[in-house]
């Protein structure tokens, strides 16, 4: 079955440093990613989407992410977080023959100490 | 303003209780969904429409059944045999089951079985 695993389950950070958050995905076939995040009492909401083109895509709040087909991966970078990035980040992948459902990841919780 | 609203908030059942979890959205969108989120899972599917009448089961649908009689509402309904029902509920849409739109959430509804 496809699933996504996302590498962190809880990532601390201090303010200024720099975020790597890991995706992977396994389906060999044509796929659609997103970062998603659930800041803390609000619904989740669309960081950013790969459908085709460029690998690396850039989202809002200066986040980005590459995605690399050999490595069946999408990870999410910022070079430098904020208090305010302190959230839950999902992996999600659409699957092209799976009747448009959309598979998370389990989650990565990020704290960042001002 | 545009958007699904899930009601309630936060939902109290008895064991044996069943107990229905509304959603609507008036974003014209066709395929809704309903998610679970529980910590360190990620959001399971539980089960998915992409047009009126029609519905199918996700990856946990097991003691939840769920009603399209409308394009707006997107009713799911948390039987007693769900076994472990406590859990965070989202419902989501998109504007169509097979396109590349991102998911659409709502604010989630919580049920505690006491």
């Amino acid at each position: 079955a496809q699933s996504v695993s996302q590498h962190n389950h809880h990532v601390i950070l201090s303010e200024a440093a720099s975020l790597e958050l890991g995706c992977n995905y396994s389906y060999g076939g044509t796929v659609n990613l997103f970062w998603y995040v659930q800041y803390p009492g609000q619904h989740l909401q669309l960081l950013l989407k790969y459908f085709s083109g460029d690998p690396l895509v850039k989202g809002i709040k200066g986040f980005e992410a590459e995605f690399i087909k050999s490595k069946f991966s999408f990870n999410l970078r910022k070079p430098s977080v904020q208090w305010s990035d302190t959230a839950e980040y999902f992996c999600a992948v659409n699957v092209y023959n799976q009747g448009g459902k959309l598979i998370f990841g389990q989650g990565t919780e990020l704290s960042v100490k001002p | 303003d545009g958007g699904i609203t899930q009601s309630p908030k936060y939902l109290f059942r008895k064991e044996g209780q069943n107990v229905t979890l509304s959603c609507e959205q008036n974003l014209n969108h066709d395929a809704m969904y309903w998610y679970r989120q529980d910590p360190g899972q990620g959001l399971r599917l539980i089960y998915y429409s992409q047009i009126v009448n029609d519905f199918q089961k996700g990856d946990i649908a097991e003691g939840y059944s769920v009603s399209r009689e409308k394009k707006e509402s997107f009713p799911l309904t948390v039987t007693s045999a769900q076994k472990n029902p406590t859990a965070f509920y989202l419902c989501a849409s998109k504007f169509s089951l097979a396109g590349t739109g991102e998911l659409f959430f709502g604010e989630g509804s919580r049920l505690t079985v006491l």
